[in-house]
């Protein structure tokens, strides 16, 4: 079954602890991304990756870090969590085409994230 | 830069009625369109996508948007709502040629009232 999958679903942190939410797709996707949601926002997109090693920064990148060692891994990193990080952060894949016919974006569950 | 705007944070409809969501963008180049559905608890969902080809789309749960140029619009209808709709939908538009930065709106919650 194709899918994204986000460890953990909820995670309660404290200030300053560094964290890292993983997220793996099974679908030999080039793009990943991450975004958080917070209410009346929508989606932000932090950080995306159009292939391995190749990661960018999205709209609200600070106080975040990834990587993108493997096609299917893309973890999000946390150095020192704040509280205004508490969010809802979903990762995404989608197939990279110039077409844009294949641009369906995967989501991943989510990670409730709150940092006391 | 590309923008989408999402009327009505909050949309209330009683079953059986029409659904209407609203969406307009802004784009300098001719956009993607995509509408996404979240059910409580879960990730993002397509619903449908406009690229290129018939303006009116119909996607999965009897739900169809149709893009007007002249009006920058990508509003999402349904002609009979179920309990079932009652989710948040988010707009997103991409800018062609490949480049994937995708920009969503803020989001609409439909209640289905019985």
């Amino acid at each position: 079954e194709a899918q994204v999958t986000q460890n953990p679903r909820y995670l309660i942190t404290v200030t300053g602890k560094k964290l890292t939410v993983t997220c793996s797709q099974n679908m030999n996707h080039e793009y990943m991304s991450w975004y958080r949601q917070d209410p009346g926002l929508g989606l932000r997109q932090i950080y995306y990756s159009m292939n391995v090693e190749v990661t960018d920064k999205g709209d609200v990148p600070e106080g975040y870090k990834v990587s993108r060692k493997e096609k299917r891994n893309f973890p999000l990193i946390l150095e020192s969590p704040s509280p205004n990080q508490t969010s809802l952060y979903f990762c995404a894949s989608s197939l990279f085409s110039s077409t844009v016919l294949n641009t369906e974006a995967f989501f991943g569950q989510g990670t409730r994230l709150t940092v006391v | 830069a590309q923008s989408v705007t999402q009327l009505g944070s909050h949309v209330s409809v009683s079953e059986g009625a029409l659904v209407l969501l609203r969406c307009n963008y802004s784009s300098s180049v001719p956009p993607y369109l995509f509408w996404y559905v979240q059910y409580p608890n879960q990730g993002l969902q397509l619903l449908l996508k406009y690229t290129t080809g018939a303006t009116l789309v119909k996607g999965i749960n009897g739900f169809e948007a149709e893009f007007k140029k002249s009006e920058t619009s990508f509003h999402l209808t349904k002609p009979s709502a179920h309990m079932s709709d009652a989710a948040e939908y988010f707009c997103a538009v991409i800018l062609s040629g490949g480049y994937q930065k995708v920009t969503f709106g803020t989001g609409t919650k439909l209640q289905v009232i019985p």
